[in-house]
């Protein structure tokens, strides 16, 4: 069964620090993978894409990485400001279907001041 | 500003009630979705408009019907809903047809509150 997992489930750190997302999935077969963030009240964002040839991918403080084998994703942010606060949504696309994206339930990140 | 617009941004409707949400998207892509997001549950694809024909109709109960007049234009048709449908109604939009699937483009969506 296609699926995508995350977590932690919610998280809160101080500004200022740095913390990890992690996503795991089991689609196949895989096309590419996306984190969003999604602010309250607001739509979901594009952050990333990763494909199946890349590891690492930076979008200023945020770094997602990729491992293909392992099925495993993580989100990587850096010196976090009180505006990351959000959730962050992990989906995988699979090749079969041009419209089969698989949605994670999200890590919920609150940052402190 | 999004370049996926919903409104309304928020509908309370009783049980008996017909309502329509409607999406606009700005952006020239071919494919429109509707997505259902509930508390710590993943987003729930209901349906999928390719060049305005319906391609994907995910199981979803006859009391949603979607409308899709043009490729810029989505509205989900509402009546005799229940409590449980109470949600975020997320419009999307993407560009299909290339090499990899598109990102989604989302709307800031519809919080739907049935009573």
């Amino acid at each position: 069964k296609n699926q995508v997992e995350q977590s932690p489930q919610s998280l809160i750190i101080l500004e200022g620090k740095n913390c990890t997302l992690q996503c795991n999935y089991t689609v196949s077969p895989f096309s590419n993978l996306r984190w969003y963030k999604q602010d309250t009240g607001r739509g979901p964002v594009s952050l990333t894409i990763m494909t199946f040839s890349e590891n690492t991918k930076s979008n200023g403080r945020y770094t997602a990485t990729l491992d293909a084998d392992t099925k495993q994703s993580s989100l990587h942010i850096t010196a976090s400001q009180l505006s990351d606060s959000a959730s962050y949504i992990c989906v995988v696309s699979a090749t079969s279907g041009t419209y089969k994206y698989i949605f994670g339930t999200g890590t919920r990140l609150k940052v402190l001041a | 500003e999004t370049g996926v617009t919903q409104t309304p941004r928020h509908l309370v409707m009783g049980m008996t009630n017909k309502k329509s949400l409607k999406c606009e998207q700005h952006l020239g892509h071919n494919a429109m979705y509707w997505y259902k997001q509930s508390a710590k549950k993943p987003l729930e694809l209901m349906f999928v408009y390719s060049l305005e024909e319906r391609v994907e109709n995910n199981s979803v109960p006859s009391r949603f019907s979607p409308e899709c007049p043009n490729s810029s234009h989505l509205f989900l048709h509402l009546h005799t809903l229940q409590p449980e449908d109470s949600a975020l109604y997320l419009c999307a939009s993407s560009e299909q047809g290339s090499s990899y699937n598109s990102p989604l483009h989302f709307g800031n969506g519809t919080r739907l509150t049935v009573t």
